[in-house]
């Protein structure tokens, strides 16, 4: 059971935009920066966004991020076939005084 | 630009421990911090816990405390990661990345993982 929640499944068709939402608590999203992780199939994680919408240099931008309250969402704007991948949010917990993450979101271009 | 590589696949029995290695190349050793995440088969990211290098701190997830040791060896700009009181459930690639402290929350980069696997 992971601390954030994330829909395990999402798709689109090629071009399309899709969106992938994470719902936390006030310990971590309510009063921390998010940041997301696209997890390309055998591959490491890579970070795509940080501090809630802030794409680090080589990040497409197709890829955004925003958050209001204690969600945060991840936009993935004219869906490429090679965006289909694991994507993940984190967020540090002041409860737990750790970093948390999201169960993660399938997508799937169909 | 710092890259991390990390040692190589590990078959363990059950009972004994793992230390996995992370060597950071192209900048030292910043207050970034080093984190250690899992990841089980077919199962999400999990974070097990973090150094900062240059203040010799270590912070462990509750669910790792007392089984997991992180360090770090500044001269060679080496983590480690040792898990102690393997089981099968602890089969999973363990990763390293740069971040996973309040002030660097961020995790980049990640290093390749290493595959540690628990087997009688």
């Amino acid at each position: 059971q992971s601390v954030l929640t994330q829909p395990p499944s999402a798709s689109g068709t090629p071009g399309q935009r899709v969106t992938i939402s994470c719902s936390g608590s006030s310990s971590n999203i309510g009063s921390n920066d998010v940041s997301w992780y696209q997890q390309l199939p055998r591959t490491a994680p890579k970070l795509l966004i940080s501090s809630n919408n802030q794409r680090p240099s080589g990040v497409p931008d197709r890829f955004s991020g925003s958050k209001s309250g204690t969600s945060a969402s991840l936009a993935i704007s004219g869906l490429q076939s090679d965006d289909e991948a694991d994507y993940y949010c984190a967020a540090w917990d002041d409860t737990l005084n750790g970093p948390v993450f999201g169960g993660g979101t399938k997508l799937t271009v169909l | 630009q710092v890259q991390l590589v990390q040692s190589g696949a590990e078959v363990k029995k059950p009972g004994s421990s793992v230390k996995v290695s992370c060597k950071a190349s192209g900048d030292t050793f910043s207050s970034y911090g080093i984190s250690w995440v899992r990841q089980a088969p077919g199962q999400g990211l999990e974070w097990m816990g973090r150094i900062i290098p240059i203040i010799d701190t270590a912070n462990y997830a509750h669910k790792f405390q007392g089984r997991v040791t992180i360090t770090a060896d500044k001269s060679t700009g080496t983590a480690y990661m040792e898990l102690s009181s393997l089981r099968s459930d602890d089969t999973a690639v363990y990763y390293c990345a740069r971040g996973g402290s309040s002030l660097h929350p961020a995790f980049d980069p990640w290093g390749q993982g290493t595959l540690v696997t628990v087997s009688s």
